[in-house]
């Protein structure tokens, strides 16, 4: 069964805190992504990544960075955390650039 | 710009009767549209699509409407459950951009029994 684990399901952090935001899958997919859902926005993509230590930014790429050192883990970085951060982030896995997208549950992210 | 419109935020549906969802996009770049279902506290999931060289997609009591010369798509089920309350979001993707999806900003769907 196809799986994509996020490390917290609520996070809560201070302004200009570094944050890391973890994303596993077990299905050997080529394609990871992060995305940011909020209301009135849908979901935006931030960054995603089609290999091994290749990055791409999204439409939203602005106050994030992303780590990918393993085919299985894709690591979301806020560098120093602010308000407007506050969302719902939620990472996402398919087999090749074509195919569908699986969506772990989402970290529900607060910063104070 | 929001290039994936979904102008209703949200849509009542009596069981057994029929849910439309809208969804209206700008860019005639896209090649592939799709539409996921979220339930509260969790991810999204994907329920259809369609290639932009079809008009129909069909799966069970979900069917899927490309117009492109009017650069809209609707969802619709038939019949209604309550087990279809959901947001449900409508996505696009260009080819060739690593599966980029660009995403609508969702229509809340709640089908009363």
């Amino acid at each position: 069964d196809v799986k994509v684990t996020q490390s917290s399901r609520y996070l809560v952090k201070r302004t200009g805190e570094k944050v890391f935001l973890e994303c596993v899958q077990d299905m050997d997919h080529e394609n990871m992504f992060w995305y940011r859902q909020d209301p009135g926005l849908g979901l935006r993509l931030i960054y995603f990544s089609y290999d091994v230590k290749m990055k791409e930014k999204g439409d939203i790429p602005e106050g994030y960075s992303v780590s990918r050192e393993k085919k299985e883990r894709f690591s979301l970085i806020l560098e120093s955390a602010s308000t407007n951060q506050t969302s719902m982030y939620l990472c996402a896995s398919s087999l090749t650039s074509m195919s569908e997208q699986f969506f772990g549950p989402g970290t529900r992210l607060t910063v104070l | 710009d929001q290039q994936v419109k979904q102008n209703s935020p949200s849509l009542s549906v009596q069981e057994g009767r029929i849910s439309i969802l809208n969804c209206d996009y700008t860019n005639s770049m896209f090649d592939y549209f799709l539409w996921y279902k979220k339930y509260p506290a969790e991810g999204p999931t994907f329920l259809i699509s369609i290639s932009s060289i079809k008009d129909k997609n069909e799966d069970g009591r979900f069917t899927v409407f490309l117009n492109k010369s009017a650069k809209h798509l609707s969802l619709h089920i038939v019949p209604s459950q309550p087990g279809d309350s959901a947001v449900y979001f409508c996505a696009a993707r260009i080819y060739n951009q690593g599966g980029k999806l660009i995403f609508g900003q969702g229509t809340e769907l709640s089908v009363k029994p």
